[in-house]
């Protein structure tokens, strides 16, 4: 199965700025996938990366709140922008799946809007 | 859209005991994932169900898939602490070619000694 590698982590942000989370994988995937999960809650999909083309956003998820840039098979960012502490979230991405082994999800970034 | 419903939503189990999660789908399933999430971290990938009646075991879990029902249970024999952590079922939709999860409301799993 793929291998993802997240960053950053964790980050603790002031509100009204951006952060960008990166997603590196080992190997070349067609899609890539990115995931909110707020507290106590339930994961959400944001939107669906596909190298070469616009990212399609779930409902309630806009471009300009959540640029996605997937500039090559192995890689995806996600812009969370302008950011309040709503956004406080474990942020995930995650890519289609390969064999048996399911959709494989990177490490998470946990963030923190102050 | 699609829903799906976990119970319980939190469990509190004492080790070496048996338990059952169950997650039950408001749409026909087209397959269900399991996975384990440890608190603020990552997914752990358990097991994929791709059709009714299927049955799959790893170590000691057991997961099963009731097309019928719309349910998928998920067994842990003799708990250990190593299981604590939340739950999440994930079910592809059926759009061919665009497979995206939507996922269960989680059952958090806590291992009493």
């Amino acid at each position: 199965s793929a291998v993802i590698s997240q960053k950053p982590s964790r980050d603790i942000c002031q509100r009204g700025t951006s952060l960008t989370i990166q997603c590196q994988v080992d190997s070349q995937v067609t899609m890539m996938f990115w995931y909110r999960q707020q507290p106590g809650q339930s994961l959400t999909l944001i939107a669906t990366a596909n190298q070469g083309s616009e990212a399609t956003y779930e409902s309630g998820f806009v471009i300009d709140k959540f640029p996605i840039s997937r500039p090559n098979l192995t890689f995806s960012t996600l812009t969370v922008s302008n950011m309040s502490p709503e956004d406080s979230s474990i942020y995930l991405c995650s890519v289609d799946r390969t064999d048996s082994y399911g959709y494989t999800f990177g490490s998470g970034t946990r963030l923190t809007v102050v | 859209s699609q829903e799906l419903e976990q119970s319980p939503q939190s469990l509190i189990v004492q080790e070496g005991k048996n338990l059952t999660i169950n997650c039950t789908s408001s749409k026909t399933l087209y397959g269900l994932y399991w996975y384990k999430q440890k608190y603020g971290e990552g997914l752990i990938f358990l097991m994929m169900l791709q059709k009714g009646g299927e049955e799959k075991s790893h170590e000691k879990i057991t997961a099963k898939l009731d097309e019928k029902k719309q349910q998928s249970s998920l067994h842990i024999t003799a708990s250990q602490p190593s299981h604590a952590g939340t739950y999440l079922c994930g079910a592809p939709s059926p759009n061919f070619g665009n497979e995206k999860l939507t996922f269960g409301t989680g059952t958090r799993l806590t291992i009493i000694p």
